[in-house]
């Protein structure tokens, strides 16, 4: 089956240090991938997207690159805020039968900014 | 424009009682989702809706009934909850089945099983 693993947190860091999340998943056929965040006490919200290999997601100053060749999607910022202190889910979207496609999620990472 | 509109926001229930979790969409998308998030365990899919008319099991069904009312409402019910039922609910909406374009999600409805 479909599966997404991405890295355990929590993880805490300055403010303007650079943040890398990896994330790696495992599907059949050609999944879309995804980056939400949830902020404290929110739904989750897209954050990136890329539907095919070497597509780069941006948002925000937030990047991620779709690497088929290393099932990887691993997301980035050069320089965070305190702003984006929230918890970050790596997820696939893959086609599962009837005209409907389901999203796996990761566990999620949660994000500590501090100034 | 409202988006996904879940209700109620919080809601503490014996165990045993049963409960029904509004939820309704605005942007005429196909495609309806029930998720509960617990700590450590990410999100879960428990049912979804494919389109107006069908629904389908997802990874963690027991306990659990839902009803595709219309395209716009899909709501999930727990006719005997249980204190495992505890947990944050979110339900998603998507647009041509989310294959390109992701899901939207609610506001999410805390509930509490004592």
């Amino acid at each position: 089956g479909n599966s997404v693993t991405q890295m355990e947190g929590p993880v805490t860091l300055s403010e303007e240090a650079f943040l890398t999340i990896n994330c790696t998943y495992t599907a059949t056929g050609y999944p879309s991938l995804f980056w939400y965040v949830q902020y404290p006490g929110e739904g989750l919200q897209l954050l990136l997207k890329a539907t095919k290999a070497d597509d780069k997601g941006s948002n925000k100053g937030f990047e991620a690159t779709y690497r088929k060749e290393t099932t990887s999607f691993h997301l980035e910022k050069g320089s965070v805020q305190v702003s984006d202190s929230a918890v970050y889910f790596c997820a696939l979207s893959a086609y599962s039968g009837a005209g409907s496609y389901q999203l796996t999620f990761g566990k999620g990472t949660k994000l500590s900014v501090i100034p | 424009n409202a988006g996904v509109t879940q209700t109620p926001k919080f809601q503490v229930l014996k165990t045993g009682q049963s409960m029904t979790l509004q939820c309704a969409q605005d942007m005429n998308h196909n495609s309806m989702y029930w998720y509960r998030q617990d700590p450590g365990m990410g999100l879960r899919l428990i049912y979804y809706s494919a389109s107006e008319g069908t629904t389908d099991k997802g990874e963690v069904p027991n306990g659990y009934n839902v009803s595709r009312l219309n395209k716009r409402e899909f709501s999930l019910r727990l006719e005997s909850a249980a204190p495992s039922q505890t947990s944050v609910y979110f339900c998603a909406s998507s647009a041509e089945g989310g294959a390109n374009y992701g899901y939207t999600f609610g506001s999410g409805t805390r509930l509490t099983v004592v």
